[in-house]
């Protein structure tokens, strides 16, 4: 079983929408957890990343992280066709700097 | 500009001969990684430096080899490469103090036939 679970959609959704994108990890360890955005042909960029659980907001973007529950989550308001791309979750624990742990992806794709 | 750059961006090559894939960053990053992305996988992680003469495994290590003599340069070696390395690679890097893996490549496509 992977350590991080990510569904890797197509998630499709109008321009305007709101998208919710989330990943499961089983390692309890894992306390900065991390958002990137990968357009096709392209390397990953990173969007947040938070450290351990809270939320955190930055423009149209918010990350969420539920350590109770092992579960944590994107959401991109007021969506653009400019936000179709694969989302990708990480995360590492305290002491591993150097390891970080990748949910597969998920697609997404904005609809004008 | 900063980035991080990765050479070649595509090759094609047969199995056993031996190849390397440089990657560049001219940030002075102390850290530098390499993964592998495959379709469902995601990103794996191969090798990580923390340092110049700084190494260590990530979790699909076997068939690579790398190296860190400078703090710019963080080639990928495959000394015999086979047809389960075929992969799309991503090379990153980011300072010590501050966001993880704040960099990546634009990838390598590998193809061993």
């Amino acid at each position: 079983q992977k350590e991080v679970e990510q569904d890797p959609g197509p998630l499709s959704v109008p321009e305007g929408a709101i998208v919710s994108l989330n990943c499961t990890y089983s390692n309890s360890a894992f306390q900065y957890f991390m958002w990137y955005r990968q357009y096709s042909r392209k390397g990953p960029e990173l969007l947040m990343y938070t450290y351990s659980s809270g939320n955190k907001e930055d423009g149209r973007f918010t990350a969420q992280v539920d350590k109770s529950s092992k579960y944590i989550s994107l959401f991109i308001r007021d969506s653009q066709p400019s936000d179709s791309a694969t989302y990708l979750c990480a995360m590492r624990t305290n002491d591993s700097w150097g390891k970080l742990q990748f949910g597969a992806g998920t697609q997404v794709v904005v609809t004008p | 500009e900063a980035q991080v750059t990765q050479n070649p961006r595509y090759l094609i090559t047969v199995t056993g001969k031996k190849l390397t894939v440089t990657c560049s960053q001219n940030m002075n990053h102390e850290y530098m990684s390499w993964y592998r992305q495959d379709p469902g996988l995601g990103l794996r992680q191969i090798y990580y430096s923390m340092n110049v003469e700084v190494t260590d495994k990530g979790d699909v290590p076997e068939g690579y080899k790398v190296s860190r003599k400078e703090k710019r340069n963080f080639p990928l070696i495959l000394e015999s490469p086979s047809p389960n390395q075929t992969s799309l690679y991503f090379c990153a890097s980011s300072l010590l103090s501050g966001e993880p893996e704040a960099f990546f490549g634009q990838g390598t496509r590998l193809t061993v036939v």
